[in-house]
């Protein structure tokens, strides 16, 4: 499974764009790319996934170069409830199931 | 209903105790999982089931002992565990189905915070 690499922790204010960036330079030709949200006690909840270019959604925006060695995970005008940890996970199908492996995953903090 | 609910919420054990962790989804998913989760680290996976096999066995302890009794039903048992066992342990499940990739997203609970005294 591919290894992923986030910042530790990102600082943001409410309204601005939070844009996440993951690195995974090792990423393999069948590997799709996953981001979770998660609030203290509770599980991650699934935010976006895609594969190459960019990938909308009603919460965010995934964006994949070419090469796929990285992804950035895009919020729009991020609000307090958005303080949470974001994880990237990078992995492929196996049958009937997918195996998580959940890197250290970036801490995002939303100040008024 | 999208929900995959766990009991108990909160578990405190001795070390020489019998529990067992509960978790049920009526989502029609075939794939459910175990994670084990330390204070602010990520979740590590511990069991995954697929069609109520066993399908991953991520080197757990064997104190430590999954069971899927039916499709919509997943259970870990305890049984002298350690206090570095305390943790908060979440049950997913996902579709399961080798089809569009998003049918596997997983669905967690919110988890049992698990206390060994």
């Amino acid at each position: 499974l591919a290894k992923t690499t986030q910042p530790i922790s990102m600082d943001s204010y409410e309204g601005q764009e939070v844009n996440i960036t993951c690195s995974h330079n090792n990423i393999a030709t069948n590997d799709y790319i996953t981001w979770y949200q998660q609030f203290p006690s509770q599980g991650p909840r699934f935010i976006i996934q895609g594969y190459k270019t960019k990938v909308t959604n009603e919460v965010a925006s995934l964006f994949i170069p070419a090469d796929r060695k990285s992804s950035t995970l895009s919020l729009p005008r991020v609000s307090l409830s958005d303080t949470a940890v974001y994880y990237c996970l990078v992995g492929g199908l196996n049958t009937g199931f997918q195996k998580l492996v959940f890197g250290t995953g970036t801490r995002l903090l939303v100040s008024p | 209903d999208t929900e995959v609910t766990q009991t108990p919420k909160h578990l405190v054990m001795g070390m020489t105790n019998k529990k067992s962790l509960k978790c049920e989804q009526h989502m029609g998913h075939r794939a459910m999982y175990w994670y084990k989760q330390k204070a602010k680290k990520p979740p590590e996976l511990m069991f995954v089931y697929s069609y109520e096999k066993l399908s991953i066995n991520e080197s757990v302890p064997s104190r430590f002992s999954p069971e899927c009794p039916n499709s919509s039903l997943l259970n870990l048992h305890l049984h002298a565990l350690q206090p570095e066992d305390s943790a908060l342990y979440l049950c997913a499940s996902s579709h399961g189905a080798m089809r569009d990739f998003s049918y596997n997203e997983q669905f967690f609970g919110p988890g049992t915070r698990l206390t060994v005294l």
